[in-house]
Formats: structure tokens, C-alpha cells, sequence
């Protein structure tokens, strides 16, 4: 069974430019989960998606969007991209039958704002 | 609120020694607890989690951990350091609910020396 896979590996975007990133979660799994990793405030929760419903959000700014389509594969958009930005952005599947299932990461997609 | 610490951001220990990442926990409802890895350049792996029944985990590469209840810590062992081990360490927390949103701990790096 394939991973995580996350699109694309790496980005280099400059201030107040936006950005899509793309994860395609494992065969069968309908939650995605995106986190932002940086050395300075670590893994950080940004939204869950399940069944193409927002379930949860973390505290971000409204810069930060994301959206799951029918086949579970889901997108984060980040608008007006700050130098602050830059970061690990990683996405986690999981099939979901409670909360104590175990998430699948991809590898992550390392996005730098210049 | 859910939250987790990890006492220790950087620990070093020689091959073939015992490795003790620590944990502590805080959770409103009863806790489901993860530890993963992180490989340089990678997303995380699950190693182990504790979700209820028997409070010592096995989990994978010769990991365990166990849960006290008492001491709210989940603290993570290795009898033996292997140097393929030196990586990066998570401890996270389940937010409960009807979610799969995780709450990490710092972070621990985990250097093995020959």
C-alpha cells in the first residue's frame, strides 16, 4: 500500500506570494490532518479534514485554508505569504475509526518565504 | 486543555546503553499517548501509543514505554542504543473528542555516540 504522498517536496516562494500544497492520503483513509514544524514553536496543528468537512482547526490565521476533495486528497493554501511562513508543512491520513487510530505522515513539503 | 512535555530537548547516550526520553502529560480526559520518530528529512513514524488496557507498551526497533497514571508520564525506553536510534523524538497527546488532532511535546533529539 502506498504512503503519504505530499506535492511538492520543496517550495521556495517570496513575500506576499501564495501557495498550494497538495497530500494524497493512503488508499482507504478519510481524515487528513496538516501540521506546521518549525525549530521555534515545533509541531503545530493547522485543520483536520474528514469526508471533505473542516472537523477541526488550530490557531492560525485566516492565511491558512485548506480544503479535501471526494477521493480524500486535500490541499492547504497559504495567502500573503510572511517570512515567518517558512516551515515543514506535514500531512498525516488515518482512517479514522476513533481518535486513538494511528496517523500515517508523509514527508512533508519544506516551504522558505525570502 | 491537553498538553505534553518533554523534559530534555537533546539527550546523548553511548551504544548499548539505555535510552530514557521523558514524558509528561496533562489531559482532561483520559489520555491517549503517542511517541514517533523523526528521521532527518522525513515526516514522523508512529513508534508506540497507549490508548487504555495494559500501561507497558511494546512498540517497534525494540521501544517500549509506560503509562503512570499516578505521575502523568509516559516516559520512553530502549535497553540497548543502537546507533541507527539518533533521530528525533515525539511525545504527543490525543486532544480527545471526535478528532484526530495531536498535541506534541517539543521534541527530543536523540544522539547515539559510538
Amino acid at each position: 500500500k502506498a504512503g503519504v504522498t505530499q506535492t511538492p517536496r520543496y517550495l521556495i516562494k517570496t513575500r506576499g506570494q501564495q501557495v498550494t500544497l497538495s497530500c494524497s492520503p493512503i488508499s482507504g483513509h478519510r481524515s487528513v490532518s496538516w501540521y506546521q514544524q518549525t525549530p521555534g514553536q515545533g509541531l503545530q496543528f493547522l485543520f483536520e479534514y474528514f469526508s471533505e468537512t473542516q472537523r477541526n482547526k488550530g490557531n492560525f490565521p485566516g492565511r491558512f485554508s485548506g480544503r479535501q476533495f471526494s477521493n480524500s486528497r486535500s490541499e492547504m493554501n497559504v495567502s500573503t505569504l510572511e517570512l515567518g511562513d517558512s516551515a515543514l508543512y506535514l500531512c498525516a491520513s488515518s482512517s479514522w475509526t476513533g481518535y486513538s487510530d494511528e496517523q500515517f505522515f508523509g514527508p512533508g513539503t519544506r516551504l522558505t518565504v525570502l | 486543555a491537553q498538553s505534553v512535555t518533554q523534559l530534555g530537548s537533546h539527550v546523548s547516550v553511548s551504544e548499548g546503553a539505555l535510552v530514557l526520553l521523558r514524558c509528561n502529560y496533562s489531559s482532561s480526559v483520559p489520555p491517549y499517548l503517542f511517541w514517533y520518530v523523526q528521521y532527518p528529512n522525513q515526516g514522523l513514524q508512529l513508534l508506540l501509543k497507549y490508548t487504555t488496557g495494559a500501561t507497558l507498551v511494546k512498540g517497534i526497533n525494540g521501544f517500549e514505554a509506560e503509562f503512570k497514571k499516578s505521575e502523568t508520564s509516559f516516559h520512553l525506553t530502549k535497553p540497548s542504543a543502537h546507533m541507527s536510534d539518533a533521530a528525533e523524538y515525539f511525545c504527543a497527546v490525543s486532544d480527545g473528542g471526535a478528532t484526530n488532532k495531536l498535541i506534541f511535546g517539543t521534541g527530543t533529539l536523540l544522539a547515539v555516540q559510538p
